[in-house]
């Protein structure tokens, strides 16, 4: 059964960049897409992008500017980078796989909470 | 971007109650609608895709309908394990969007 398991900091400096990894544990990482999603505090939840096995990747518009995605399928690891955070980027952040059909989330990690603070 | 709306906002319901929770979407989203289930202190569970499809292990007193812009959520028979925050996300268009949830609480 694939696991996921979110890894990095808990606390990240304003401007600094925000880091994290997703671990895919019991399956392939090869054929999905791999998204990061984020959920601030009484907020909804907000796509972050995602990375296709190969290496393609999709972004947000509203956090292009700021968010790269890459994957080491050797480690089955996938990572989330977000440059020049601000308080608003304090969130719970989760890794989530797709469905092979493309249909929505079906396996999530347990989340990892960041907070951006001096 | 695709903007998702969630009605009402917040339920109030007992068990064994029939409960229905509406999403619409700002554009037609052909029918690329999933619902996930959100307990507090947990990831989103994925409740139906396409609609209607339950995902694997999800009993069957959860049900989905709608097309277009319009989409249901109905929960026939609430149990005590499903009070809980439930979210709709059209996936017909990136970026992906959610809507604001529906907060489930027992009466």
């Amino acid at each position: 059964q694939v696991q996921l398991q979110e890894s990095g900091p808990g606390l990240v400096k304003p401007s600094e960049t925000l880091s994290l990894t997703c671990t895919v544990s019991g399956g392939s990482i090869n054929n999905y897409y791999w998204s990061w999603i984020r959920q601030s505090p009484g907020k909804r939840l907000e796509w972050i992008g995602y990375i296709y096995y190969s290496g393609s990747t999709d972004y947000n518009p509203s956090l292009k500017s700021r968010v790269t995605i890459s994957i080491d399928t050797s480690k089955t690891q996938f990572s989330l980078r977000l440059t020049s955070v601000t308080a608003s980027d304090t969130a719970i952040y989760y890794c989530a796989r797709e469905l092979f059909s493309g249909d929505g989330f079906n396996i999530w990690g347990p989340g990892t909470m960041v907070i951006v603070s001096s | 971007d695709i903007q998702m709306a969630q009605s009402p906002s917040s339920l109030s319901a007992s068990a064994g109650d029939r409960v229905t929770i509406t999403c619409r979407a700002s554009h037609d989203i052909s029918n690329y609608l999933a619902w996930y289930q959100q307990k507090p202190g947990e990831a989103p569970k994925l409740l139906l895709y396409a609609v209607f499809r339950l995902e694997t292990g999800v009993p069957s007193r959860f049900s989905g309908s709608g097309s277009g812009t319009e989409y249901t959520l109905t929960i026939s028979g609430l149990q005590p394990e499903d009070f809980a925050t439930y979210y709709c996300q059209q996936y017909s268009s990136r970026p992906y969007t959610f809507g604001p949830g529906t907060n489930l609480e027992s009466k």
